[in-house]
């Protein structure tokens, strides 16, 4: 079954750090334009960072404290957050982008939060 | 950065009823527009790419429309399991930037 499934989401404290997985099912990690989007409790979605065409992308907000790679050894994608803030408090979701099509497939999602 | 706006932010409808979703782009972004669907507690769905094409398994009474920096979501005849948020989104490019969002009620 194709699936994306990901970990590593809690609770952390204000400067903390936490490292996101997301496990590939029967998709190749390293050959997919993969990236992580969130949403804050009852609130939109949003873009945070993407590896595409094999670099690197990030939002303006979290550029600088978060950053994604892929271990391919592992089928895995992986975003390390530093830094963490209140307002990086959010359900944390993996998914695919497909060229021509947008996010085809995403994964159920971890939860982050941010609090003393 | 390009920024995506959506309107209304929210709507209430009755069964049947033609829906309509606009949204925004502040450049153009080709067809580079994607819809999604997301059901209450529920990840969010691929519907529509390139600003036109139903994702498969996608009902028909959905379609969208537009090129450029206008785009639309439509669906013909609202069910009740269309009851959801509606999120555009630009893929051209980084950033991937969605829309805020569009509530359908009934």
């Amino acid at each position: 079954e194709v699936q994306l499934v990901e970990s590593g989401g809690g609770l952390i404290q204000p400067g903390g750090s936490l490292r996101l997985s997301c496990a590939a099912s029967e998709v190749t990690v390293g050959s997919n334009d993969m990236g992580w989007v969130r949403q804050t409790p009852g609130k939109g979605l949003e873009w945070i960072s993407i590896i595409y065409f094999k670099k690197p992308y990030y939002a303006d907000n979290v550029k600088g404290r978060f950053t994604i790679s892929r271990d391919s050894s592992q089928n895995t994608l992986i975003l390390q957050m530093n830094s963490l803030r209140a307002e990086d408090t959010a359900l944390y979701y993996c998914a695919r982008l497909i060229k021509f099509k947008g996010f085809d497939m995403w994964g159920q999602g971890t939860m982050v939060t941010v609090s003393s | 950065d390009i920024q995506m706006t959506q309107s209304p932010s929210s709507l209430s409808a009755s069964v049947g009823d033609r829906v309509t979703i606009t949204c925004r782009a502040s450049q153009g972004i080709s067809n580079y527009l994607a819809w999604y669907q997301q059901k209450p507690g529920r990840v969010p769905n691929l519907l529509i790419y390139a600003a036109s094409t139903l994702q498969s398994g996608v009902p028909s009474r959905f379609s969208g429309g537009g090129s450029g920096t206008d785009f639309t979501l439509t669906i013909s005849s609202l069910q009740p399991e269309d009851v959801a948020t509606y999120y555009c989104q630009k893929y051209d490019s980084a950033p991937f930037t969605f829309g805020p969002g569009t509530k359908v009620d009934l």
